[in-house]
């Protein structure tokens, strides 16, 4: 099942203005992650953000958390060029035992910034 | 540190032959995860092992299997190969694993299957 819903799918900007991705879950999380992947690549962590966390930033990354919509967003400001790529939430999901967790992927928003 | 290297990065194997790939992960790092990236699924989970023991399991048949040496190092293997096994297959690895590290993947070994 998916966990995580990026929206929009597609995403394109010009250079300098800010991005917005929301995603949004379905069950009750302990953190939430972002991730980039450049086309056809593996993905690099962005960021991540607890479940009693609302806000955190990481240089023109900003994520917000709202649990109780069960949705996070994130917003990069200032857009480049190099920021192309796609981008992924993530949240934990326990297995059926309840013991461990593993990731879940959304789809994924496909940011184009163009120069 | 090195990071996390998958091979090979491409691989074209034909309907009904099996296929080995190779994860090393981050030195110390002792989770290593399997994920299987396609167009129509996006990104989904195989399995993690951690300890040489396989922790979690996602819902795929038993043509996917895994394990992981004394030294973390992991594979994953797909026998009788179907079309629809083309696929990005990515590898992860994490201090712990659990719910609350970040994963650091590796480039991916690209597969079609003809």
């Amino acid at each position: 099942s998916q966990q995580g819903e990026e929206d929009p799918q597609a995403l394109s900007i010009q250079e300098g203005e800010n991005a917005t991705m929301n995603c949004s879950y379905k069950t009750s999380i302990n953190n939430l992650q972002w991730y980039r992947q450049n086309s056809g690549r593996g993905l690099v962590h962005l960021i991540l953000i607890r479940s009693n966390e609302r806000e955190k930033h990481s240089g023109r990354l900003r994520v917000t958390l709202d649990t109780s919509k069960k949705s996070s967003s994130l917003l990069i400001t200032a857009s480049r060029a190099a920021d192309t790529a796609s981008y992924f939430c993530a949240t934990d999901e326990r297995d059926s035992g309840g013991s461990n967790y593993k990731l879940t992927f959304g789809k994924g928003t496909l940011l184009t910034v163009n120069p | 540190k090195a990071g996390v290297t998958q091979t090979p990065r491409y691989l074209i194997k034909t309907r009904g032959q099996q296929v080995t790939l190779s994860c090393s992960p981050i030195s110390g790092h002792r989770s290593v995860s399997w994920y299987q990236q396609t167009p129509g699924q996006g990104l989904q989970f195989l399995f993690e092992y951690f300890s040489e023991t396989q922790r979690n399991k996602g819902n795929f048949p038993g043509r996917f299997s895994g394990r992981q040496f004394s030294n973390s190092r992991s594979e994953m293997n797909v026998s009788t190969l179907e079309l629809g096994d083309s696929a990005l297959y990515l590898c992860a690895s994490s201090s712990t694993g659990g719910r609350r590290n970040e994963q650091y993947f590796g480039p991916g070994t690209r597969l079609t299957v003809t």
